[in-house]
């Protein structure tokens, strides 16, 4: 089972900043948090990843909550391009471990 | 970075026939790779994992027998819908895991889009 909850969908007015929660209460210290997305049709493409400290890219923020039990994805400025389905997916860093995809959280972002 | 090429993109078969999937990793060796299953509007779900040079490892409820996985070498693996009945049409995604650094989580190919008729 995915170890991950995330609300079903959300919308997003173009040019807001979207904020898209996820819940991972059971994560183990070990873990990380990886964020992913998946636009129609496509395989799911990388967008961020975090152990603790909030962390920034070129695509989006991840802002980690202090006992790691969640975690907020922020794209600071959504495109239409933006709308697509996100997965929050934990793992452990090291070795081969299965991604398990949760049921993640259509984003649709409004012209 | 790493890249993953997914062939073909879309496949159309006869039910009762064979669809072979390939999954070749361009530029790095890929050790590990997964093969997803997603139905419209659901999520990716896991089918078997693929080791190069070993036997893959199904999840529960796969049929290793119908869903035939050989990952021969360090950059393909092949998945083979065997005698495909249209309940197997579906979105079929492989993803990979470098021998190393892989940081940035496993890539993903673009999917294979499989209609059984």
């Amino acid at each position: 089972d995915a170890k991950t909850t995330q609300p079903p969908s959300m919308d997003c007015a173009e040019g807001r900043a979207a904020n898209l929660p996820c819940n991972h209460s059971t994560i183990s210290g070990n873990e990380y948090v990886y964020w992913y997305r998946q636009i129609h049709s496509q395989g799911p493409q990388y967008i961020i990843h975090g152990l603790k400290n909030n962390e920034t890219n070129e695509m989006a923020s991840l802002i980690i909550t202090e006992d790691r039990k969640s975690s907020t994805l922020i794209l600071p400025h959504a495109t239409l391009r933006d709308t697509a389905v996100y997965y929050c997916i934990v793992r452990v860093i090291q070795g081969t471990y299965k991604y398990i995809f949760g049921t993640g959280t259509r984003l649709k972002v409004l012209a | 970075g790493a890249v993953v090429s997914q062939h073909p993109s879309r496949v159309i078969c006869k039910s009762g026939t064979s669809v072979k999937i390939e999954c070749r990793s361009l530029d790095f060796q890929a050790t590990t790779m997964f093969w997803y299953r997603q139905f419209p509007k659901q999520s990716l779900m896991l089918m078997a994992t693929s080791n190069e040079g070993s036997k893959a490892t199904y999840e529960q409820g796969v049929e290793k027998d119908k869903f035939l996985i050989n990952h021969a070498s360090l950059t393909l693996s092949t998945l083979t819908v065997t005698s495909a009945h249209p309940e197997d049409s579906s979105f079929y995604i492989c993803s990979a895991r470098g021998s190393t650094g892989d940081r940035y989580g496993y890539t993903f190919g673009s999917g294979t889009r499989l209609t059984v008729v």
